[in-house]
Order: C-alpha cells, then sequence, then structure tokens
C-alpha cells in the first residue's frame, strides 16, 4: 500500500519568513495530494491539493510543488502569520472510487510573533 | 448548514462498558470514515464505508465496529472499552470519485473519549 513520509515534525519560525514542510509518497499511481491544516482543539481542513496533471499550485500565501519522477511534494507558506501556527497534514491517493486518503504523520508550525 | 456531526464531544467511561460514538452528515456524500487521532498526532484510518452496507477495515486494527445502514449516519460501536482506547475519534466523509466528484475529506468536530 500507499506510504506517506512528512518532515520536518516540528518547525518555527518568525513572523514573516517563510515555511517549507516536504512529503515522499511510494505509490507511483497516486495523482491526488491534499493538504489539512489542524488548528489546537480543531477539526483537520483541506487548506490546498494538487493533481498530477499540475506541477505547481498556488492560492494567497501558500503553494504546493510536485514533481512525479522523484515522487515528492512540498507545501510552501509565505510571509508567516502566528494565525499559521497548526499542525499540517500532507496525504496522497490514487484518486479513484475505491481509493483511501494516506497521511503524513503531521508537521506542527510554530510562527513566533 | 451541509455538516458533519458527531456526538458525544467528550465522553469518559469506565472500562468494559459499551459505547456508541455517533456520526451523521448532511454532506450527500456516499463515503465516510472514523480515523484515530491522539492529540496533535497522525491520523490512523480504522473504519472506512463507500456507501449502504459497505464497511471496511481501516490501516490501523481496532477493536471496534461500524455499520452503515443508512447514507447519512456511520456510528463506531466498542463492545468493551479500555484505557488503551482513549484517543480522540474523527468522522469524515467524502464524495464518490467516480461521480466526478473531488477526494476532499470534510471531517466532524471529534469525539474525545477517555476511558478509566
Amino acid at each position: 500500500g500507499e506510504n506517506v513520509e512528512q518532515h520536518p515534525s516540528t518547525l518555527s519560525v518568525q513572523e514573516g519568513d517563510s515555511a517549507v514542510i516536504k512529503c515522499t509518497y511510494s505509490d507511483s499511481a497516486s495523482n491526488y495530494f491534499p493538504w489539512y491544516k489542524q488548528e489546537l482543539g480543531k477539526r483537520p481542513q483541506l487548506i490546498i491539493d494538487i493533481r498530477s496533471n499540475v506541477g505547481e499550485k498556488k492560492d494567497q500565501r501558500i503553494a504546493v510543488t510536485l514533481n512525479k519522477t522523484a515522487k515528492h511534494f512540498s507545501l510552501h507558506i509565505t510571509e508567516t502569520q502566528p494565525e499559521d501556527s497548526a499542525v499540517y497534514f500532507c496525504a496522497a491517493s490514487i484518486g479513484s472510487g475505491y481509493s483511501t486518503l494516506t497521511f503524513g504523520k503531521g508537521t506542527m508550525l510554530l510562527v513566533s510573533p | 448548514e451541509a455538516d458533519i456531526y458527531q456526538t458525544p464531544r467528550y465522553l469518559v467511561i469506565g472500562t468494559g462498558k459499551k459505547i456508541t460514538l455517533e456520526c451523521s452528515q448532511t454532506m450527500g456524500h456516499d463515503k465516510m470514515y472514523w480515523y484515530q487521532q491522539d492529540p496533535g498526532m497522525e491520523l490512523h484510518l480504522i473504519h472506512y464505508s463507500y456507501g449502504v452496507n459497505s464497511t471496511e477495515k481501516g490501516d490501523l486494527s481496532s477493536e471496534s465496529t461500524v455499520s452503515r445502514i443508512r447514507t447519512e449516519h456511520f456510528p463506531l460501536t466498542l463492545e468493551s472499552a479500555r484505557p488503551s482506547h482513549t484517543s480522540q475519534y474523527l468522522c469524515a466523509s467524502s464524495e464518490w470519485e467516480g461521480r466526478g466528484g473531488h477526494n476532499e475529506q470534510f471531517f466532524g468536530p471529534g469525539t474525545r473519549l477517555t476511558v478509566l
């Protein structure tokens, strides 16, 4: 089955800096890669996703890049703010009706003012 | 408003009790999931369902069982709770991709279970 590795497990940055979280996956058939943000005490919520026919996707301060050859994808957050502090999970799926998401172990991002 | 609802939100019970965690969604989704998550930690898939009368075991071995008699309802049952079951349980749902839907999973608020 699919295996998703996520690094780093914790990341501390100063407000205004950029943050990068990286994930690798094992199943070359995977073609859907979402990122979820989970604030303390709240439910995970999708913040951005990318499909295998796209190499990069951007939404305001967040962007995701995908390298299918190397089987890795990354989340980039620019101009970080304290409200970006949360646990971020990457995931991968083959995107068929019978597939499920395989999540990474999560990255705790702390943005200090 | 379309959402996913979980009850109870918090539950403290004694060892050996039978419990059922409720999950209902008004999203109109076919697929539903149960995850176990310790605070700030990874999400472990324990059960999922493609639709009515469909139930599958996830990646994490679990002593719980699920049922899917109605599309909107996916309860999880522990026949005999133990302290090792202490955790947060998150329910989620998503569209069926075969209908051109997205894979995005929407999560409920979770049930925090403590077994004494």
